[in-house]
């Protein structure tokens, strides 16, 4: 199986900081590597497909980027609507899995 | 614009079967570029892909299930189903229905989610 982690688990920041996530694969799985967004009793929403496409309707503040085993999900400048689990999903061997999520709240 | 919407026993006893129902509106389950998978969410914890299904008929589950998982399809209704067998405490999630969208011949991403059903199992 394919891991996925995720850091930090969970972080603080303020409204308007720059906020990066990171998503490290256990292996090389090309940019075959997606974002989603949950919002408490909701459902996951998709941000960002094959590594650093921006999903339609989707704020231009987020953003991913990466290839083969390290990846990196960004928020350019945060908002209080931001706040979130952010979750990376790999689909590289038509298994998929999940990283273990990225808890994002305001300082 | 494609909804879909999980329904079933919000309650099942242990070792029985969980069976759930995703009702797809607004577009076909028969469109030949997506599948249709099922994912779950313990309470508090992370997302755990369950299987995915074809139009055609065609799986494939997570091996961490153990062959337990049996997913389904009903093109004339619109719908696919989940039964999960001989089930355990550890298996009280919110349970999610999501299209697979297809990017060649590859399932690829999920978009859009059902709003999740929670299924507790306990006698």
């Amino acid at each position: 199986d394919i891991q996925l982690t995720q850091s930090p688990s969970s972080l603080s920041a303020s409204v308007g900081d720059r906020v990066t996530i990171t998503c490290q694969a256990s292996q090389d799985i090309s940019d075959y590597l997606n974002w989603y967004q949950q919002k408490p009793g909701k459902a996951p929403k998709l941000l960002i497909y094959d590594a650093s496409n921006l999903q339609s309707g989707v704020p231009s503040r987020f953003s991913g980027s990466g290839s083969g085993t390290d990846f990196t999900f960004t928020i350019s400048s945060l908002q209080p609507e931001d706040i979130a689990t952010y979750y990376c999903q790999q689909y590289d061997n038509l298994l998929v899995t999940f990283g273990q999520g990225t808890r994002l709240d305001i300082k | 614009q494609v909804r879909l919407q999980e329904s079933g026993p919000g309650l099942v006893k242990p070792s029985q079967t969980l069976s759930l129902t995703c009702t797809v509106s607004g577009g076909s389950i028969s469109s030949t570029n997506y599948y249709w998978s099922w994912i779950r969410q313990p309470a508090g914890k992370g997302l755990e892909w369950i299987g995915r299904i074809y139009t055609s008929g065609s799986t494939k589950y997570n091996p961490s299930l153990k062959s337990r998982a049996t997913i389904s399809i009903d093109t004339s209704k619109n719908q696919f189903s989940l039964k999960l067998t001989s089930v355990t405490a550890a298996d009280t999630a919110i349970y999610f229905c999501a299209r697979d969208v297809l990017v060649t011949t590859v399932p690829s991403w999920f978009d859009p989610w059902g709003q999740g059903t929670r299924v507790t199992v306990s006698s």
